[in-house]
């Protein structure tokens, strides 16, 4: 099992559609999981953070994390073709022996929105 | 500067030549971590620096990579010998990073990459 996994996609939808992005994570102790956009030759960028459980929001996107079943999902409302790009899942667990808290990355969701 | 800073942006090897890749992170951010992407792939983890603290080599694909940080700032990856298989965007990233048990404030924070072509 990959310690962060997500759907490669592409995940296609229509303009100004909710786009649901999901995450699954292994490490039943993480504690911090971001949100990154990447468009295509572009550097990864976050856009969201998100420590406790519950929902996150930040303008047209909100970050929804449920611990116990250890998935975090992004939801991007009223999608624009500007929104398309690739997301990237990123998870961090605390320091215990043999594990020195660096980020964990997921291999990415590619996200096509159609005008 | 403000961001992190890498440099070169593009680099042109011939193969079987050393290159060295340099890595500006943003001033007091006590993690860095090197990655390597190829196109239309994630990102391929190589090494992680935290403090004071041994580097994670893990990522690390062969004994020709190599990477250090001197006075807890500025990373320099070398790769040896060139081969063609090591053309890809190499990323460093720095994060505020975390001094105790309470993991938080960790997001890493992107330079703009080294496009590297081994020809």
């Amino acid at each position: 099992q990959k310690e962060v996994e997500q759907n490669s996609g592409p995940l296609s939808v229509p303009e100004g559609a909710i786009a649901s992005l999901n995450c699954t994570y292994s490490d039943r102790g993480s504690q911090s999981f971001f949100w990154y956009r990447q468009y295509s030759g572009k550097s990864p960028e976050l856009i969201m953070f998100i420590y406790s459980n519950g929902d996150k929001e930040d303008g047209r996107f909100t970050a929804q994390l449920n611990k116990a079943s250890q998935y975090v999902s992004l939801l991007i409302r009223d999608s624009q073709p500007s929104d398309s790009a690739t997301y990237l899942c990123a998870v961090n667990a605390p320091y215990r022996a043999g594990n020195n808290r660096k980020l964990i990355w997921g291999l990415g969701t590619s996200l096509a929105v159609n005008p | 500067g403000a961001g992190v800073s890498q440099s070169p942006s593009n680099k042109v090897t011939e193969k079987g030549k050393d290159v060295e890749l340099r890595c500006d992170p943003i001033s007091g951010h006590t993690a860095l971590y090197w990655y390597r992407q190829s196109l239309g792939q994630g990102l391929e983890f190589l090494i992680y620096f935290q403090g004071n603290s041994a580097p994670d080599k893990s990522g690390l694909p062969s004994d020709r990579f190599s990477a250090e940080r001197t006075g807890g700032s500025v990373s320099t990856l070398t790769i040896q010998r060139t081969q063609q298989e090591d053309s890809a965007v190499y990323l460093c990233a720095s994060s505020p990073g975390s001094g105790g048990t309470i993991v938080l404030n960790t997001e890493a924070f992107f330079g703009q990459g080294t496009r590297l072509t081994v020809v």
